[in-house]
């Protein structure tokens, strides 16, 4: 249990479904993160919430969108996805800027 | 810009023997430094962080690392590997502390009994 819990733990998606990626963590934290990780590509920071105001936006696709409606519970809203948009998606939390991130498993997602 | 780079995609050690993952970073000022892990099928766990102070410093599961300005480096070593150790390591950088880190490319390490 890393405190951190994202579902689903895999997703099969086409390019024009529309899905939810949910991340709840249990650890009383204050910022929430989402990475992409995909295959021979270094992690890459896609969003960064802070007490539930976003302040991060590194130039992530529109069809992308995040939701933060507490602190305790970020979404990744996708819709109209591409096949590179394939990856493993972390979620992450930390209690303030200057503190460990925390990360969960991640949701695999494939895009057909 | 901030960089980071990690030169080994894969190693292969026997159980036992000495590790060296290399890292090297691109930072203007003094960086924040950090080593993760991640096993298959799991996110990412701190093995260790560099703020200041010591360049020596230590981590969980043995594991330590030198931060070397000269060299732009931060070096992570175990000095027996187990089993275990298998899995894939990444060097991160960051500006703000935590936050807004950069991250490697990784280094997959095999571990032949």
């Amino acid at each position: 249990e890393t405190g951190v819990t994202q579902t689903p733990r895999h997703l099969v998606m086409g390019m024009t479904n529309k899905k939810s990626l949910k991340c709840e963590q249990h650890l009383g934290h204050n910022a929430m993160y989402w990475y992409k990780q995909s295959a021979k590509k270094p992690l890459e920071l896609m969003f960064v919430y802070s007490l539930e105001e976003r302040v991060e936006n590194n130039s992530v696709p529109s069809r992308f969108s995040p939701e933060c409606p507490n602190s305790s519970h970020l979404f990744l809203h996708l819709h109209t996805l591409q096949p590179e948009d394939s990856a493993l998606y972390l979620c992450a939390s930390s209690r303030d800027s200057n503190s460990p991130l925390h990360f969960g498993n991640g949701t695999r997602l494939t895009v057909t | 810009a901030q960089s980071v780079t990690q030169p080994d995609i894969h190693i292969t050690v026997s159980e036992g023997a000495s590790l060296e993952l290399r890292c090297n970073y691109s930072y203007g000022a003094t960086p924040y430094l950090f080593w993760y892990v991640q096993s298959p099928g799991q996110g990412l766990q701190l093995l260790l962080k560099y703020f200041s102070g010591d360049t020596l410093v230590q981590g969980i599961k043995g594991f330590e690392a030198e931060f070397k300005r000269s060299q732009s480096s931060f070096n992570l070593r175990k000095p027996s590997v187990h089993w275990s150790d298998a899995a894939e390591y990444f060097c991160a950088v960051g500006s703000g502390g935590y936050n807004k880190l950069i991250f490697g490319a990784g280094t997959r390490l095999a571990v032949h009994p």
